[in-house]
């Protein structure tokens, strides 16, 4: 099946400073990327939609300046914590399909410990 | 939007036994239902999916049926084994526009030796 890599796996930070992580399409182009933010024993929350040449598309109550998201190439996907904070803690999780209508591939997970 | 309801929460089953976990969907335009599990901290792995056009879909143990009249589609696993411990997730997607995925709540099922 398709690969999705997700850089770093964990990452501990600082209140108050920016992390940025990576998602990777391996062997496939992905128009489209779908960031996930899943708390301790709770389900997998869409947080944006990002779109490769154009803006990110927010969900509701996710702040786009807080989480900045960069779809800069057909294969790469970034999404970055500004100022995080301890209530950021948590395990985010990229996602892409191949092709339209596809199996939605999911990346290893980033877990963000800010202190 | 998609708003996707999972129950049981939590289901301990006795090893060799069936389980079935249930799910329900508003949008009448999903048409795309996917099954997925999840380890303690690892990616979510499909493990069936099933489109609207079809009703049941089965895979060696697992099978997921599908009601769009109801709106409902349900997964279940036969002859379970230690391994199937896990978190399952249902989704559903309405394959047109952003091809948005929903998640239902999670199922923490337990496999009882």
């Amino acid at each position: 099946g398709a690969v999705v890599s997700q850089h770093p796996s964990w990452v501990i930070c600082k209140s108050g400073t920016s992390v940025k992580i990576e998602c990777r399409s391996l062997d496939f182009q992905a128009t489209t990327m779908f960031w996930y933010r899943q708390f301790p024993k709770q389900s997998l929350m869409l947080m944006a939609t990002s779109n490769e040449g154009s803006k990110a598309t927010y969900e509701q109550g996710v702040e786009k300046d807080k989480f900045l998201i960069n779809h800069a190439s057909l294969t790469l996907s970034t999404l970055t914590v500004t100022s995080a904070h301890p209530e950021d803690s948590s395990f985010y999780i990229c996602s892409a399909s191949r092709g339209f209508a596809g199996e939605l591939f999911f990346g290893e997970g980033s877990r963000l410990t800010v202190l | 939007g998609e708003n996707v309801e999972q129950h049981p929460s939590t289901l301990s089953v006795q090893e060799g036994d069936s389980a079935v976990i249930k799910c329900t969907y508003s949008d009448s335009a999903s048409n795309y239902f996917p099954w997925y599990k999840q380890e303690l901290g690892k990616r979510p792995q499909l493990i069936i999916d099933i489109r609207s056009n079809v009703g049941e879909k089965k895979d060696q143990r697992i099978a997921v049926t599908l009601n769009k009249t109801a709106k409902h589609f349900s997964l279940h696993i036969t002859e379970t084994q230690p391994e199937d411990s896990a978190v399952y997730f249902c989704a559903a997607r309405a394959d047109f526009g952003n091809e948005k995925l929903t998640f239902g709540t999670g199922t923490r099922l337990t496999i009882i030796p």
